[in-house]
């Protein structure tokens, strides 16, 4: 069964720092990993979908790298911004049925 | 536009009552998802759907039920018999497995 775990649980910097988030997961018979970002009491935004056969995926100043062998995947943020605050969820896919399993989630606080 | 919307947003359920949330999507996908947030947690999958007429349970499925009679809609029915059913519900929906999911904006289900 895909386990996935996120770290930190919390993060917070100041304006304009650059952050790496963390995900990793067990099975590593993946075809896919998503990003999605939460806002309080709102639904999930997707960000980034990276396929197996990719290393990185890259959307403005987010990229997401992927690497099934180690079982792990990082978000990096560039130059962060206040509007960036936000809990931020990776996602595996476990079972042939694309049922995605997430993580806990990292909150991210950005100090302006 | 596209879209899941799932309703209604707030939802009040008293003691021993069924309450059914809504969800519908008209972005032709296929397969539709049923997951549950509690707070500082992960999603967990409730119930999950590949085509019409037919469902699956998730990983914490005691106490729901789900219909799927249209490709549209995936309503989720939490029972009586879900002893701490007050959480965050989302709906969401993918197409493909090499897609990712799409999420709607979620009901927030309270029990008084």
């Amino acid at each position: 069964k895909q386990e996935v775990t996120q770290i930190p649980a919390a993060l917070s910097v100041p304006e304009g720092e650059n952050l790496v988030l963390n995900c990793s997961f067990t099975d590593s018979a993946i075809y896919n990993l998503q990003w999605f970002r939460q806002d309080p009491g709102k639904g999930l935004t997707s960000l980034l979908l990276i396929q197996s056969s990719q290393r990185e995926q890259t959307s403005g100043r987010l990229n997401a790298s992927l690497d099934k062998s180690s079982g792990r995947s990082t978000l990096y943020i560039a130059a962060s911004q206040p509007g960036d605050s936000a809990t931020y969820l990776c996602a595996a896919p476990s079972g042939s049925a694309r049922q995605l399993t997430f993580g806990s989630g990292t909150q991210l606080t950005v100090l302006p | 536009d596209g879209g899941i919307t799932q309703s209604p947003k707030y939802l009040f359920r008293k003691e021993g009552q069924n309450v059914t949330l809504s969800c519908e999507q008209n972005l032709n996908h296929d397969a539709m998802y049923w997951y549950r947030q509690d707070p500082g947690q992960g999603l967990r999958l409730i119930y999950y759907s590949q085509i019409v007429n037919d469902f699956q349970k998730g990983d914490i499925a005691e106490g729901y039920s789900v219909s799927r009679e249209k490709k549209e809609s995936f309503p989720l029915t939490v029972t009586s018999a879900q002893k701490n059913p007050t959480a965050f519900y989302l709906c969401a929906s993918s197409t493909d497995r090499y897609y990712g999911y799409t999420f709607g904006s979620g009901t927030r289900l309270t029990v008084v």
